[in-house]
């Protein structure tokens, strides 16, 4: 089945302590991206990639790091969580050339809270 | 630079009721429109996207979108609404040349009545 994953689902953690929110998508998707989601604001993207070790800055890249280093996997990484970024996030994937590069397949979703 | 506006962010129904969702966004130039949902729960989904031609577009479950390029809106609508249409709706645009990046709005709460 085709689809984009994430883990963990729903994740506590503290202020400061560094975190990884896995996401893979098993498409052959050249083109990936991280958003974030906060009522009143809609999908905001934090970074996207283009293809391997291409990556580039979003709309809200501050306290946010990101590989790729696989063409499946696009981790996305909190190296000093801060409360203002509990949020919901989503790792979504596309193919990379074309129109339907714009349809993008989105994962469930990652509920972050930072105490 | 670029934005989008969902004018609702909460809209209330009563099944078989009509419904409108008004999108704008600020580009002059060609854009793709797409609109998302995201059911209670779920992840969001496509359900339906403007490229070019026809301006009346139709996508899954009775969803129909316009787009009226001298009023930079694409808003989404379904003639008789059912409780499961229930979810969030969001409305995103790209930009031609700009990477595949969707600029999205901030989203429409759509709750049905049953």
């Amino acid at each position: 089945e085709a689809q984009v994953t994430q883990n963990p689902r729903y994740l506590i953690t503290v202020t400061g302590k560094k975190l990884t929110v896995t996401c893979s998508q098993n498409m052959n998707h050249e083109y990936m991206s991280w958003y974030r989601q906060d009522p009143g604001l809609g999908l905001r993207q934090i970074y996207y990639s283009m293809n391997v070790e291409v990556t580039d800055k979003g709309d809200v890249p501050e306290g946010y790091k990101v590989s790729r280093k696989e063409k499946r996997n696009f981790p996305l990484i909190l190296e000093s969580p801060s409360p203002n970024q509990t949020s919901l996030y989503f790792c979504a994937s596309s193919y990379g050339t074309g129109r339907s590069s714009y349809e993008q397949y989105f994962g469930p979703g990652t509920r972050l809270t930072v105490t | 630079a670029q934005s989008v506006s969902q004018h609702n962010h909460h809209v209330i129904l009563s099944e078989a009721a009509s419904l409108e969702l008004g999108c704008n966004y600020s580009y002059g130039g060609t854009v793709n429109l797409f609109w998302y949902v995201q059911y209670p729960g779920q992840h969001l989904q496509l359900l339906l996207k403007y490229f070019s031609g026809d301006p009346l577009v139709k996508g899954i479950k009775g969803f129909e979108a316009e787009f009226i390029k001298s009023k930079f809106s694409f808003n989404l609508r379904k003639p008789s609404v059912q409780w499961s249409d229930t979810a969030e709706y969001f409305c995103a645009v790209n930009a031609l040349g700009s990477n595949y990046q969707l600029i999205w709005g901030a989203g429409t709460k759509l709750i049905i009545k049953p």
